[in-house]
Formats: structure tokens, sequence, C-alpha cells
């Protein structure tokens, strides 16, 4: 089936640090979303991206549907410690899939040293 | 504006004892929800999921079961847990977009 292969799987950046992560695929998807999960809680929808191409920002954070439709990337300018969580990306499966179903990446677990 | 309810936040059950963990959604009406399982702090893993009431999927047979008595409450189940069922559990809903929300997840651990 289809796969969300994130990397890297953790990081451990110094506060004020650029941060980069990125989610890829043998398929191609139609919709990319990006969630933050902040230890002990539920993930919560950061960016979603509609479009090949699109370039979308949330505050600090930008996230780019690439234009294969194959990757989608976030990025976090000038880390600060509240930064700290597990980045997810997700997209709902382009053909066959089970019903609206999302499917998840493995997560991108970052540190943030003050 | 639509909120999603879960509980209880953490719970210590022992071993074969039976389970059940209740979410509800409000401010929606059909909507699709899921359980997730999520082992130290990594994958989201999907068990069940229902698009309407009394309808469930299940993604991976195990010792879990899900049901949907109502259109916006599902409850996750076990007769008899083992410890391997301990896990951080989150509840989710979608409506018409793909995104979705989660609620704040139970916390179990099996001992």
């Amino acid at each position: 089936g289809q796969q969300l292969n994130q990397s890297p799987q953790s990081m451990f950046i110094q506060e004020g640090e650029d941060v980069s992560m990125n989610c890829t695929s043998s398929s191609i998807f139609n919709t990319w979303l990006w969630y933050k999960q902040e230890p002990g809680e539920g993930p919560v929808l950061l960016i979603a991206l509609y479009k090949a191409g699109e370039l979308t920002s949330n505050g600090r954070l930008t996230a780019q549907f690439g234009i294969t439709r194959k990757d989608s990337f976030l990025n976090i300018s000038a880390s600060i410690p509240s930064d700290v969580g597990i980045y997810f990306c997700a997209g709902p499966p382009g053909y066959g899939g089970s019903q609206g179903n999302l499917i998840f990446g493995k997560g991108t677990k970052l540190s943030v040293k003050p | 504006s639509q909120t999603i309810h879960q509980w209880p936040a953490t719970l210590v059950q022992p071993v074969g004892s039976p389970l059940s963990l209740e979410c509800t959604v409000e401010g929606t009406s059909n909507p699709n929800l899921y359980w997730y399982r999520q082992a130290a702090g990594r994958g989201l893993q999907l068990l069940f999921y229902s698009v309407g009431i009394g309808q469930i999927s299940s993604e991976v047979p195990q010792n879990l079961s899900a049901s949907r008595p109502q259109d916006r409450q599902f409850i996750l189940s076990s007769k008899k847990l083992l410890l391997s069922d301990s896990g951080f559990y989150l509840c989710a809903w979608t409506g018409v977009n793909y995104g979705y929300t989660f609620g704040s997840g139970t916390r179990l651990t099996v001992v």
C-alpha cells in the first residue's frame, strides 16, 4: 500500500536554529497535511496543502507541496523551546485506498536545546 | 464549533481486566470517527474507523473492538486486556475535508 516516509526520524537542535524536514512517497498525493503532536497530547493540524507547488506559511512554519506531488517539506525558522514535539505528515490515499482514511508518516521528533 | 472529548486521560488496568474508552464529538453530524494507537511516542496505528452508526471497520486484527452506538459516540473496548495493549489511544473525527481533529488521548498502562 501507499506509504509516507519522513526524514529525519529525530532532530536535536539549538534554540534559534532553522529546521527542515520532509515527507516522500512513491505514489502521488493530492493533499498534504502537517501535524504537530506535543508530549501527552493529540496531534494538531498545522498546515494543509492542496495544490502542487503550493507554499503556505503559518507563523514561523512554512510548508511546500512538491511539484511532483510525491513529496512535501516543512520548515521552522528560528526555533524556540515550544517547538518540541513530533511532526507528522499525512495525506489521503490517491486511488484505491480506504474511504477518507489518512496515511500518516512515522513522524519527526524535534528536540530544542535552550 | 466542533469539539471532541475523550476520556479518561490516563488509565492503569491489570492484565485480564476489561476496557472501555469513550469518545464523543460535538457540533457536527455524521462524522467519520477513528481510533488510533501510538506506542512509545512514535507512529500512529489506525485501529478502527466508522462512517456511520453501527458501521465499524477494523484495520488491524487484535484484542480490541469498537462500537458506534450513536452518531457522535465511538467506544473502544476489550474483554481482557493484554500487556501489549498498553499505549496512547487517540480518537479522531473528520467531516467533509481531510483534516482530522484529534482528541487529547488516553494513556493506558496494563500492569
